[in-house]
């Protein structure tokens, strides 16, 4: 079983201040782990992704996500933000090596960016 | 390459009609998936298939939903009868192999009405 924690539906911060999206997850196998963006009335876009390599991961758009085992965490993180990261975003689990399961996404968090 | 493509991408119905969604995977992915994203439930897996095949779909709501893959290239989400409490976005996804990144379609925004 796996499930997904994000833990704040709203995240409001002002235009070049860091941004930290906070998600906490459980899994009974070694998981892979994603981060999506969903900008209004469109699909679903990959920012990143953790599948037991590094534990720091890049993504696109200046974002990045760190994998802590000890604290079972993927924080997202950008240094600035930028108006254009408005949008909702996704932390999403995928159990490896079991085979069976598909994705479980968090609840989604709403990024507000202040000017 | 074109991403996964979904159609329509907006569907307005009469309560009790059939609604078929369709999906076109990326080419040589062989994993599909069908989600439904609500406000309330957030997105939830309806439906995956490995190689045309159907491995799990213990979150198809009931028996009204239905879905087909006859081939690589082409999937079906059917809903029959519909009912208001189906409206919904549903996102068609597929990958090259599971856990090693989705690529999402835009969408089918469905209204029963």
């Amino acid at each position: 079983a796996q499930s997904v924690t994000q833990l704040d539906s709203h995240v409001s911060v002002s235009e070049g201040t860091p941004v930290l999206l906070r998600c906490n997850y459980s899994s009974s196998y070694s998981p892979s782990l994603f981060w999506y963006v969903q900008h209004p009335n469109k699909g679903l876009q990959l920012l990143l992704k953790y599948t037991s390599a590094a534990t720091l991961v890049k993504g696109i758009n200046g974002f990045e996500a760190e994998f802590k085992k000890s604290e079972t965490s993927f924080h997202l993180t950008k240094p600035s933000a930028h108006m254009s990261d408005a949008a909702e975003y996704f932390c999403v689990v995928s159990a490896t090596g079991g085979g069976a399961d598909g994705l479980t996404f968090g609840k989604g968090t709403h990024l507000i960016i202040q000017p | 390459d074109a991403g996964v493509i979904q159609s329509p991408r907006h569907e307005v119905t009469e309560m009790g009609q059939e609604v078929t969604l369709r999906c076109k995977p990326i080419s040589g992915h062989n994993s599909l998936f069908w989600y439904r994203q609500t406000m309330m439930r957030g997105l939830e897996l309806l439906i995956y298939f490995n190689n045309n095949v159907p491995i799990d779909d213990s979150g198809m709501p009931e028996d009204r939903f239905s879905a087909k893959m006859p081939n690589a290239s082409f999937s079906t989400l059917k809903i029959q009868p519909s009912e208001p409490r189906d409206s919904a976005v549903y996102f068609c996804a597929s990958s090259p192999r599971q856990a090693y990144g989705y690529t999402f379609g835009s969408g089918t925004r469905l209204t029963v009405v």
